[in-house]
């Protein structure tokens, strides 16, 4: 069964830090880019970061530039998000997803077709 | 970046009429479009990719045209299960930005 399973969410005060995990199944992993997006209480969807499908090349939207860092563990099937020096901009429930694709040398842009069940961040002295 | 815009931001249609959402891209995106349905509480679900593709299981109420620059998502025959906000997502290039959401309701 494919699937993401993301955990490592909860509660933390202004400026601590929260490493985020989304463990992987059913697909080869090592083959894909993934995303975090996140989506706070009551908005819309916003992509975080993302990994290339070999971790070369790592993305990030501005607002978390220098904070947040993205990795991927491809031996454990697992994708990382490490957040520091969070702030009260930060709460919301963040999702990992499965993007494009390498195979044969050829890389394939495809849309976000597998999602976690989201994990839960709030910021709050 | 590349910025997608949907229109409406909110909508409310009868059962059984047909509705479109649009979604527009600021630069050519060619076919790499797709688009969500999320309900309330519920993680976002792919109805359609590379602008018109519909993903496995999704009933063929829905569908999706453009290309380009310009998009539309169109449920034929509006059920009441459709109740739910719709997001579109470019995906040619990093950063996968999406639009700011439908919110379809049901009068």
């Amino acid at each position: 069964q494919v699937q993401l399973v993301e955990s490592g969410g909860g509660a933390v005060q202004p400026g601590r830090s929260l490493r985020l995990s989304c463990a992987a199944s059913g697909f080869t992993f090592s083959s894909y880019a993934m995303y975090w997006v996140r989506q706070a209480p009551g908005k819309g969807l916003d992509w975080v970061a993302a990994i290339s499908y070999d971790g070369s090349n790592k993305y990030y939207t501005d607002s978390v530039k220098g904070r947040f860092t993205i990795s991927r563990d491809d031996s454990k099937s697992t994708l990382y998000l490490q957040m520091n020096s969070l702030t009260v901009e930060d709460p919301a429930v963040y999702y990992c997803a499965r993007g494009g694709y390498c195979s044969g040398g050829t890389c394939y842009s495809r849309p976000f077709d597998i999602w976690g069940q989201g994990t839960m961040v709030t910021v709050s002295s | 970046d590349i910025q997608m815009t949907q229109s409406p931001s909110s909508l409310s249609a009868s059962a059984g009429d047909r509705v479109t959402i649009t979604c527009r891209a600021s630069q050519d995106i060619s076919y790499y479009l797709a688009w969500f349905q999320q309900k309330p509480g519920k993680v976002p679900k792919l109805l359609i990719y590379d602008a018109s593709t519909l993903q496995s299981g999704v009933p063929s109420r829905f569908s999706g045209s453009g290309s380009g620059t310009d998009f539309t998502l169109t449920i034929s025959s509006l059920q009441p299960e459709d109740v739910a906000t719709y997001y579109c997502q470019k995906y040619n290039s990093v950063p996968s930005s999406f639009g700011q959401g439908t919110r379809l309701e049901i009068k």
